[in-house]
């Protein structure tokens, strides 16, 4: 049974180009949630998606961030436009079920380099 | 909103005890911990659900109390491979829990031989 996939594991951009970020979450799991962790600091929740649905996006900077969860294939985090300040570890996890202290299985990450 | 988590930083001895403590302005809903090892995924450990509860397995074990928000966990006899930084996640009490983390800024665990 895999674990929660991520990929690419690394990924190296310049200024102003997009980003994408994939996430297959764990078999039977339909709840997925991003989080983002700069050097040293903590994981910070960006979004919370069920299949085709986006259901909490609070921690999602307004602008250039954009995530989906469609019917079939993995969950993209998208960054367009991307710039240093961007660069980070990107995590996604995953739950069977709607939160209420489920469990969060975690991906290895996308280490994304902004140049 | 962001729970704050003390010692910020521990060096033990291998065989020696550690408590990290989570600590929310919030009522919360469940406390999670978690161990992350450099460049990896973070590591589940354990969820507390009620005030007062207790769990542990292993050397490894926490409290909840929900009345103080806040949750501790213990680290006894301390190996080598509990070296890492952990984080809490709390879930916050709210009229309806989506199960959204928010995770503390994390303690650094280092063991020694």
């Amino acid at each position: 049974n895999a674990g929660v996939m991520q990929n690419p594991r690394h990924l190296v951009r310049r200024r102003g180009q997009e980003a994408r970020l994939r996430c297959s979450p764990m078999k039977g799991h339909s709840h997925v949630y991003w989080y983002r962790q700069l050097p040293e600091e903590g994981l910070k929740f960006m979004v919370y998606l069920q299949k085709e649905n986006i259901i909490d996006e609070s921690g999602m900077p307004k602008e250039r961030f954009s995530a989906e969860f469609p019917k079939e294939g993995p969950s993209i985090l998208r960054i367009q436009q991307v710039v240093r300040g961007d660069s980070a570890a990107y995590f996604c996890a995953s739950s069977p079920r709607r939160g209420d202290g489920e469990k969060l299985f975690f991906g290895s990450g996308t280490q994304l380099s902004v140049l | 909103q962001q729970p704050v988590q003390s010692p910020q930083a521990v060096i033990l001895r291998e065989g020696e005890d550690a408590v990290i403590n989570c600590s929310s302005s919030k009522a919360l809903y469940s406390v999670h911990w978690y161990r992350q090892k450099h460049g990896e995924a973070p590591i589940f450990l354990m969820i507390l659900l009620k005030g007062g509860e207790q769990k542990g397995h292993d050397k490894i074990s926490a409290s909840f109390n929900e009345k103080k928000q806040q949750s501790s966990l213990y680290l006894t006899a301390s190996q080598l491979s509990y070296s890492g930084t952990y984080f809490c996640g709390t879930e916050i009490k709210g009229r309806s829990n989506t199960g959204k983390l928010i995770f503390g800024q994390g303690t650094t665990l280092q063991v020694k031989p």
